[in-house]
């Protein structure tokens, strides 16, 4: 299962980051991918990070702004958002792929707020 | 970037219904199509990957079918645990995008 860190207010301008902790398989041996879906929208792929070696790939509308990282001792993944705008107001999930990035594992989702 | 697109938008039906929703990319993925159902205040569940592959213990009422860039997604005998909304997601090209969601309610 992943399990994510708790719900996040921040103000525009500053920075989030969102841990999902995996247990029950090798973190080693999947990607993690993150994806965001705004209040009443559509999920919106944001990118991934090779559990192995560290390797990222992100959706070019996210680039400069987004980091991700990861925990191998700890089996856990880290998204990073900086300049966060009110736009970035969306409930935040990490999700394992299967074969084909069919995501058969997701966390329970984080909630960042962001509000002046 | 894929564009997906998905209809109808929302689906009103009755217990014991089959219904179907259609879900179109804006260039040829193969079979590369998965299919999602989320509830409120949850993550999404997957259903069917590949277009047309039952995901284990998910009930066998629903289905996937379609290829290159026409995809229908069917539930036969709707059943009330079933009303959410249901988002197709294409995996042939990065950036993975989703449809806009199709909203099933019960009539």
């Amino acid at each position: 299962q992943l399990v994510q860190s708790g719900a996040e207010v921040k103000k525009p301008g500053a920075s989030v980051k969102v841990s999902c902790k995996a247990s029950g398989y090798s973190f080693t041996s999947y990607p993690m991918h993150w994806v965001r879906q705004a209040p009443g929208q559509s999920l919106e792929w944001m990118g991934w990070i090779n559990g192995g070696n560290g390797n990222t790939r992100l959706s070019q509308k996210f680039q400069g702004r987004v980091a991700l990282t990861r925990d191998t001792s700890a089996s856990t993944a880290y998204m990073e958002l900086s300049s966060l705008r009110s736009d970035d107001t969306a409930v935040y999930y990490c999700a394992r792929p299967i074969f084909n990035d069919a995501f058969d594992i997701w966390g329970q989702g984080t909630m960042v707020t962001v509000s002046s | 970037d894929i564009q997906m697109t998905q209809s109808p938008s929302s689906l009103s039906a009755s217990v014991g219904d089959r219904l179907t929703i259609a879900c179109q990319a804006s260039q040829g993925i193969s079979n590369c199509l998965n299919w999602y159902q989320q509830k409120p205040g949850k993550p999404p569940k997957l259903l069917i990957s590949d277009a047309s592959n039952l995901e284990p213990g998910v009930p066998s009422r629903f289905s996937g079918s379609g290829s290159g860039t026409d995809f229908t997604f069917t539930i036969s005998n709707l059943q009330p645990e079933d009303i959410a909304t249901y988002y197709c997601q294409q995996c042939a090209n990065l950036p993975l995008t989703f449809g806009p969601g199709t909203k099933l309610d019960l009539q």
